[in-house]
């Protein structure tokens, strides 16, 4: 099972929104909506942004927005802020019957 | 207050084994399925495994299956990872995380436990 497709980077000003993207198969995310997000800060764990694609577990900011079309999710930062400088991973359930689970290749977030 | 808590991770040398526990507290771990997910030096994370909350359905990720066995004791609120033929390439932070529901995503997780394999 092969990682997911992210962005190795992307950059915003303060108070802009950017999006990455992560590209999986009709065998993850275009089959399934059991896709999330996760944010990492350096020498931290990994913390849960959305699931179920769109989905915000209590107490995430609003600024956060999953999405999907197709075989490509994506998660939207809006406002964005110096605390948003972090590492970024999409993560799917596979519907690969040797596999489970897959995390995409990870993005880091640079606030300007 | 929830905690997971990783242990067992060690300096340990190629081919030998190691087994990893995640022990829980502020919330009953045998209602969730609980995962394993690992990040090598400087890299991305990497899904190792999953357990249902009962412990009968489980399933590895393809760098440690058939070298890899995870485990629960609902009685004491764990979930082990049992690991064989250790390579340097196995080197990492192992952490463990309960998923929303199953597969949904890893809300709760831990601080991780720190595995080298080196000679």
């Amino acid at each position: 099972q092969s990682a997911l497709t992210q962005p190795a980077s992307v950059s915003g000003s303060l108070g802009q929104s950017i999006t990455i993207s992560c590209t999986g198969s009709n065998t993850d995310i275009g089959d399934n909506d059991f896709v999330s997000w996760y944010q990492q800060h350096a020498g931290k764990a990994p913390k849960l942004l959305t699931y179920d694609v769109s989905n915000r577990p209590s107490g995430v900011s609003d600024r956060f927005s999953g999405s999907k079309s197709g075989n490509t999710a994506s998660l939207t930062i809006s406002g964005l802020q110096a605390e948003d400088e972090a590492d970024y991973y999409c993560s799917s359930y596979t519907t690969i019957t040797t596999a489970f689970y897959v995390f995409g290749t990870g993005t880091k977030v640079t606030v300007l | 207050q929830i905690h997971l808590v990783e242990s067992g991770g060690r300096v340990v040398q190629p081919g030998t084994s190691l087994k990893l526990s995640c022990a829980a507290s502020g919330l009953t771990l045998s209602t969730y399925a609980v995962h394993w997910v690992r990040q090598a030096p400087g890299k991305g994370l990497e899904w190792v495994a999953i357990i249902s909350y009962d412990g009968r359905s489980y399933y590895y990720g393809d760098s440690l299956r058939g070298r890899v066995d995870i485990s629960r004791d609902n009685s004491q609120n764990t979930v082990s990872l049992q690991m064989i033929s250790l390579r340097p390439e196995d080197t990492g932070i192992y952490y463990c995380a309960t998923d929303t529901q199953w597969g949904s995503g890893c809300l709760n997780w831990g601080r991780g436990t720190l595995l080298t394999v080196s000679s």
